[in-house]
C-alpha cells in the first residue's frame, strides 16, 4: 500500500527551538506539499516542491523553510519555533503527468505544540 | 481565482439518517473534483472523485455527482453510521502535478447512535 509517512504524530517543543518535521513518500511522486490545519482556518499551504532541490512558497511561508535533498523526502523546518506555530501539520504528495484528476495522498499528520 | 464553498458545520444527525453536505465551486476551466474525509487525529483520505461533468464518484456508500450547470458537487449518503463521524472536505484541481488543490473549509459531521 502506498504511503506518505510523517515521522512524528505528536511533538512538543520549546519556544525558540529549531524544529524539523519529516515526511517520506514511497510512490516516486515528484510533488510534495506541507500544510497546516487550524480550527476555523482550514488547510493552509506553507510550501511545496515539484522536484528535488526545488521549492515554492505557499500562502503562509513566514517562519518556515523546507528542504528536499531526495525525491522521497520533504522536510519542514521551523527556524525558531513560536507558540503561534502550534498546529496540526500535514504532508501530502502528488504524481506528475498531464492528468489533473490525481489527488493528494496525505500523511497522518504531526500535531506540534510549542510551549 | 478558483475557490470551493461548502456548508458550515457542525452537522449532527441520528444514525441511519440521510446525509447531504453541499459543495459549490468556482473555476475558470473544467476541474476535477474531490471529497476528502478526516477522521479524528488523522490526516485526510481521498473519499471519492469525479473528473468530468455528470460523472458520479462513489465509495463506502457515499456519492457525489459533478454538476457543471450548477457548479456543484454535493456529498450524499443514504444511511449514515456512527463511524462516519469525521470532517469532510470538498476540493478541486484544475491543473495537475505541482499545482495545489483548492480545499473548502471542511464540514464536521457527528452521528448520534
Amino acid at each position: 500500500d502506498v504511503k506518505v509517512t510523517q515521522s512524528s504524530r505528536y511533538l512538543v517543543k520549546r519556544t525558540g527551538e529549531k524544529v524539523f518535521l519529516e515526511c517520506v513518500q514511497d510512490m516516486d511522486h515528484e510533488n510534495m506539499f506541507w500544510y497546516r490545519q487550524d480550527p476555523g482556518l482550514g488547510l493552509r499551504l506553507i510550501y511545496f516542491s515539484y522536484d528535488v532541490k526545488m521549492k515554492e512558497k505557499g500562502d503562509i511561508p513566514e517562519g518556515y523553510s523546507v528542504s528536499r535533498e531526495k525525491k522521497e523526502r520533504f522536510s519542514l523546518i521551523l527556524e525558531s519555533a513560536s507558540t503561534n506555530q502550534t498546529s496540526m501539520y500535514l504532508c501530502a504528495s502528488r504524481g506528475q503527468g498531464g492528468f489533473f484528476n490525481y489527488g493528494y495522498t496525505f500523511g497522518s499528520g504531526t500535531r506540534l505544540t510549542v510551549v | 481565482g478558483d475557490s470551493v464553498t461548502q456548508m458550515e458545520g457542525p452537522v449532527t444527525l441520528s444514525e441511519e439518517a440521510f446525509l447531504t453536505i453541499n459543495c459549490t465551486y468556482t473555476a475558470t476551466g473544467y476541474p476535477s473534483l474531490f471529497w476528502y474525509v478526516q477522521y479524528p487525529g488523522e490526516g485526510l483520505q481521498l473519499l471519492l472523485k469525479a473528473t468530468k461533468a455528470d460523472d458520479k464518484g462513489s465509495n463506502k456508500g457515499f456519492e457525489a455527482t459533478y454538476r457543471k450547470e450548477t457548479t456543484s458537487f454535493h456529498l450524499e449518503k443514504g444511511s449514515v453510521q456512527v463511524s462516519d463521524s469525521a470532517v469532510y472536505f470538498c476540493a478541486l484541481s484544475d491543473q495537475g502535478g505541482a499545482s495545489k488543490i483548492i480545499f473548502g473549509s471542511g464540514t464536521r459531521l457527528s452521528i448520534r447512535p
